[in-house]
């Protein structure tokens, strides 16, 4: 069964960074795109970042280009997203998901991680 | 960027009817539409992709149509299970990758 499990989501000051983790498995995770997608509370999907499969390409969104970077550890089968530069309107559940057929199709979804960016 | 509009915000529906989702494209996104179901406290799930092929698992009650800009999800019997929010996603051209803002589907 694939499964996407995310952490280090929490309560972070604005201006702060956050690094949140996606642990991965069920599935040969360094042949697979990846993607970070965000929803603020009560509010809709947001893409947020994609890598491919060796990591040698990402691709952004504006809202947080500069200031967040995607990584992977194929040799962990595990995603990240640093987060610097916080704001309160990158205050959301993050979701680790796997691309399905290189095309920036997403299938499946993990749970999710709550970051709340507040003084 | 591909701007996404799904009509209506909130469709109400009692259960057994069926219930018809809309989703535009601000430009062609050809048959590179999928759609995403959210139940509350949950994360999405992929119904629909190619515009009209059910993902593994999906109920043949869900169908998917359209090409271009326009396109339906139909959901042809509502049980309980399938109140929730669907969403649709354009993967034609990106980045970035962009969805829909939601159709809530509740009990009418």
């Amino acid at each position: 069964e694939v499964q996407l499990v995310e952490s280090g989501g929490g309560l972070v000051q604005p201006g702060g960074s956050l690094r949140l983790s996606c642990a991965a498995s069920g599935f040969t995770f360094s042949s697979y795109w990846m993607h970070w997608v965000r929803q603020a509370p009560g509010k809709g999907l947001v893409w947020v970042s994609r890598i491919n499969s060796d990591a040698s390409s990402t691709n952004y969104a504006d809202s947080v280009k500069g200031r967040f970077t995607i990584s992977r550890d194929n040799a962990k089968n595990t995603l990240f997203l640093q987060m610097n530069s916080l704001r309160a309107d990158d205050t959301a559940v993050y979701y680790c998901v796997r691309d399905r057929g290189w095309v920036g199709l997403f299938d499946p979804w993990g749970q999710g991680t709550l970051v709340t960016v507040s003084s | 960027e591909i701007v996404m509009t799904q009509s209506p915000a909130t469709l109400s529906v009692s259960p057994g009817e069926r219930a018809t989702l809309s989703c535009r494209a601000s430009q062609s996104v050809s048959s590179n539409l999928a759609w995403y179901q959210q139940k509350p406290g949950q994360a999405p799930r992929l119904l629909i992709f190619g515009a009209s092929t059910r993902a593994t698992g999906i109920p043949a009650r869900f169908s998917g149509s359209g090409s271009g800009t326009e396109f339906t999800l139909s959901i042809s019997s509502l049980q309980s299970e399938d109140f929730a929010v669907y969403y649709c996603q354009q993967y034609n051209n990106w980045p970035p990758l962009t969805f829909g803002g939601g159709t809530k589907v509740e009990i009418k």
